[in-house]
């Protein structure tokens, strides 16, 4: 059974980077499907982000294309979401998601704050 | 980027009704919408995919209708479990967007 798990801080200050891990049990990465990050905002409005293809392709939702990385770490069977030059908009909670199929880590928050 | 919205916000119901919930694109996205379901603190959870199509181990009260830009969700008898907030999400163009949600709440 897959399990995607969300880590990283819960405080970032305004301008910093935002960084978080997505790791990911029963099932390696490298062999199928899109590694996607999600992200809800208070009041309910949710955003796909993007997502890290299983050859190492990205695609990053437009309105964020500036500021968003995703990378991977095949070894640990990781992938990962920078977010730069952060705000207080983008206070949410951030999923990982093997979309397609359903598969969503727990979620982590994280609020924007000085 | 495509536009959803869902009606009502919230919706108050009983055990045991049938209810709908919308789910309205603002441009034609075939039949790539999806249903998701989710309850305070946990992830969302998939239940219908492609408009139509049940996700594996979801109860057959579930069930999707729709095409082109008007979708529904049906629950045919509510069971106590089935109280969360409702998204519905278009996947025919990228980017891929959410509703606003339903709060399907106990009346």
């Amino acid at each position: 059974e897959i399990q995607l798990q969300e880590s990283g801080p819960g405080l970032v200050k305004p301008s910093q980077s935002l960084s978080l891990t997505c790791s990911v049990t029963g099932y390696t990465i490298t062999s199928g499907y899109d590694w996607s990050w999600i992200r809800k905002f208070p009041g309910n409005k949710m955003e796909w982000m993007g997502y890290i293809s299983y050859s190492g392709s990205t695609n990053y939702n437009p309105s964020l294309k500036s500021r968003i990385s995703i990378t991977r770490d095949t070894s640990k069977n990781q992938f990962f979401l920078q977010l730069n030059s952060v705000t207080t908009e983008d206070t949410a909670t951030y999923y990982c998601a093997r979309f397609s199929h359903g598969d969503w880590g727990q979620g982590v928050m994280v609020t924007v704050s000085s | 980027d495509i536009q959803m919205t869902q009606s009502p916000s919230v919706l108050s119901a009983s055990v045991g009704d049938r209810v709908t919930l919308n789910c309205k694109a603002s441009q034609n996205i075939n039949k790539y919408l999806n249903w998701y379901q989710q309850k305070l603190g946990e992830a969302p959870k998939l239940l219908i995919y492609n408009t139509n199509n049940l996700q594996t181990g979801i109860p057959s009260r579930f069930s999707g209708s729709g095409s082109g830009t008007d979708f529904t969700l049906t629950i045919s008898s509510l069971q106590p479990e089935d109280f969360a907030t409702y998204f519905c999400f278009q996947h025919n163009s990228w980017p891929g967007t959410f509703g606003g949600g339903t709060k399907l709440e106990l009346k």
